[in-house]
């Protein structure tokens, strides 16, 4: 039961412009949320997070939106770079140790 | 300060056999999780440790899996014996409570 999904399995970008990247949950009970990047052959890092209780988030060239009602959040990367080439996950935080669920993840690619 | 260490990097074995998967958690971090990625798919939640207790191992697939952890340090994850579909990357984090996750690099493992 899949509870966090990304369906978009790519997306590719030019370099400069937005890249949005959309995340779907069904769970009310996630309480935050975080979005992680992946560089081939590394572990995912965190990149940006989100309280429930909030609507935006923004950190640099990192903005995330959260909307409740519809259970539904993005991403926003303004301007895109080459470096921001890798695999973008969704995850969500489902209880109080910290368990997270991701989704399947969404690979961006930045071309010049 | 050191990083979340997993090895091996690689694992290549066959049906049947045996595999112990290593993590070396940042020093100081209680909370230790396991998480694996099949196929390109979802990263999925394992078990969790709280120092050498199990907090919650309810993503553990079946008993071929066993997790460990050894005085509150490092941890081990003993697949036997493995099968095809325990082919995946699999992920080790660590962080201390209240604060957020450090991945390691993964471990992938192939079963042919």
């Amino acid at each position: 039961d899949q509870q966090v999904k990304q369906n978009s399995p790519s997306l590719s970008v030019q370099e400069g412009r937005i890249s949005i990247l959309n995340c779907d949950y069904t769970n009310s009970m996630f309480d935050y949320f975080l979005w992680y990047k992946k560089y081939p052959a590394e572990g995912p890092t965190f990149l940006i997070s989100i309280s429930s209780i909030k609507d935006k988030n923004e950190d640099g060239r990192f903005t995330v939106f959260l909307n409740k009602s519809a259970k539904h959040l993005s991403l926003h990367i303004v301007p895109s770079q080459p470096g921001d080439s890798a695999v973008y996950f969704c995850a969500a935080r489902s209880d109080s140790w910290g368990k997270l669920q991701f989704g399947a993840g969404t690979q961006v690619v930045v071309t010049p | 300060e050191a990083g979340v260490t997993q090895f091996p990097s690689h694992s290549v074995i066959e049906k049947g056999q045996t595999v112990t998967l290593r993590c070396d958690p940042i020093s100081g971090h209680d909370n230790l999780y396991w998480y694996r990625r099949v196929m390109g798919k979802e990263i999925k939640f394992l078990l969790h440790f709280v120092k050498e207790s199990k907090q919650d191992e309810s993503g553990m697939p079946n008993n071929r899996f066993l997790a460990e952890r050894t005085g509150g340090t490092y941890s081990t994850l003993k697949v036997q014996p493995a099968e095809l579909e325990d082919s995946g990357v699999y992920f080790c984090a660590s962080r201390v409570t209240g604060y957020g996750y450090t991945f390691g690099s993964g471990t992938r493992l192939t079963v042919v």
